[in-house]
């Protein structure tokens, strides 16, 4: 089967960093991405790392480590809009599936 | 012009009815999707398209049937509507099949399905 692992829950202050974990153990790999959802909103497109290291987006970077089967998204001067959820998402074969998501991350953002 | 649109936003029936969701896409995508979110926020493939044709069928009920009449619509149709089935019905599309543009995906605002 496939598994993507996250924490559930995660929570922090305005202007902190965090880092949202992924582990994964899936048929294939060919790149994690990470997807934010507001409540009641649709899943947006952050970030994709097909090749280990960093790769950075602004406020938000993602790392992938394909030999740990590990990646994260780091969120940095976070904002009270970044409350939402948090998914990574692995693409498991080279065409045909689409994603398989993890479970989630809800993170909240305090002042 | 929003760019994955889906109707209706809420669904209200009983158990038993058939029903229909619509999606259209106007980024001229090749791939389209849906995926069934439940209440844990639980995100899964159902039924992936490409170019009308279908790609993925994962171990959804025969009681879910896609349609795409044209690469920029895919509908969801569900016979036999079943408590279970209440759950956000997200459409998406990517570029293509291809991994460097389907990692990218579009996501219509939902379909919130209640069934009583």
């Amino acid at each position: 089967g496939q598994s993507l692992e996250q924490p559930s829950e995660v929570t922090a202050v305005e202007g902190a960093i965090v880092q949202i974990n992924c582990t994964y153990q899936t048929s294939g790999f060919y790149g994690l991405s990470w997807y934010q959802q507001h409540d009641g909103g649709a899943p947006t497109f952050l970030s994709y790392n097909a090749l280990d290291g960093l790769e950075e987006t602004g406020r938000f970077s993602s790392f992938l480590s394909r030999s740990d089967s590990y990646g994260y998204l780091l969120l940095q001067e976070l904002q009270m809009k970044d409350s939402a959820s948090y998914f990574c998402a692995v693409k498991v074969n080279q065409a045909g599936t689409a994603l398989i998501f993890g479970k989630g991350t809800t993170l909240s953002v305090s002042s | 012009d929003t760019a994955v649109s889906q109707t209706p936003k809420y669904l209200v029936t009983q158990m038993g009815n058939d029903k229909s969701i619509k999606c259209e896409q106007n980024l001229g995508h090749d791939t389209m999707y849906w995926y069934k979110q439940d209440s844990k926020k639980f995100l899964k493939i159902m039924f992936s398209y490409n170019n009308k044709e279908l790609i993925i069928n994962e171990t959804v009920p025969n009681r879910f049937s896609p349609k795409s009449p044209d690469k920029a619509h895919l509908n969801l149709h569900i016979n036999s509507l079943e408590l279970g089935d209440s759950a956000v019905y997200f459409c998406a599309s990517s570029l293509s099949l291809r991994t460097s543009e389907s990692y990218e995906q579009y996501f219509g605002p939902g379909t919130r399905l209640t069934v009583t």
